[in-house]
């Protein structure tokens, strides 16, 4: 099986553009989880959707946003991009209840906010 | 708040030699813990998990981790050392929600494991 794809995997934006990063899950895994990685917060969940639905979020500002479409695939949007959102994302697919079960990780996009 | 600490920012061992990596966790339920790795470039991946049961539990690449409620451990650890070790390690646990339909991770600052030759 494939693992689990994140495009792009760098991507250089300007402050306050908007950008969007795409990831598709493990075939026949419905759950998409998305984290941001820092240096200094570390790993912090961001949301998991689950069969379309939003099933889960962190605490994050309304800039961040996500979606998941019919064939699970999951795109997640920030808006007014700051400096302070230069961070690895990472994509994180899972079968069911993605947290217990154990998610499979993609190698992340890597976003440099300038 | 429920929370994951880690309290080695790095550690370096010699090939060969024995790890030891700490983790404790803040959590009134029982916890479902987590030991994931990253090398450089790459995303995480699933080393072992504990939910109950047995407290010493088996993962991939040799390591194991016990689980301590007594002193709200859960430390993972691998007999002999390889070069190919050399990534960084997080401890994570699941927050679950009142129904316990639904959780997410949390996941300590990490330990970034140096190995010698």
């Amino acid at each position: 099986k494939a693992g689990v794809t994140q495009t792009p995997r760098y991507l250089i934006k300007t402050r306050g553009q908007q950008v969007t990063l795409s990831c598709s899950p493990i075939s026949g895994h419905r759950s998409v989880s998305w984290y941001q990685q820092t240096p200094g917060q570390g790993l912090q969940f961001l949301f998991e959707y689950f069969s379309e639905t939003q099933r889960n979020k962190g605490n994050f500002p309304g800039r961040f946003s996500g979606r998941q479409f019919s064939n699970s695939r999951s795109e997640m949007n920030v808006s007014t991009l700051e400096l302070g959102d230069s961070a690895l994302y990472l994509c994180a697919s899972s079968a069911g209840l993605a947290a217990l079960i154990g998610q499979y990780f993609g190698p992340g996009t890597r976003l440099t906010v300038t | 708040a429920q929370s994951v600490t880690q309290p080695d920012i790095h550690i370096t061992v010699s090939e060969g030699a024995s790890l030891e990596l700490r983790c404790n966790y803040s959590y009134g339920a029982t916890p479902y813990l987590f030991w994931y790795v990253q090398s450089p470039g790459q995303g995480l991946q699933l080393l072992l998990k504990y939910f109950s049961g047995d407290t010493l539990v088996q993962g991939i690449k040799g390591f194991e981790a016990e689980f301590k409620r007594s002193q709200s451990s859960f430390n993972l650890r691998k007999p002999s050392v390889h070069w190919s070790d050399a990534a960084e390690y997080f401890c994570a646990v699941v927050i679950m929600n009142y129904g316990g339909s639904q959780g997410n991770l949390i996941f300590g600052k990490g330990t970034k494991l140096s190995v010698k030759p």
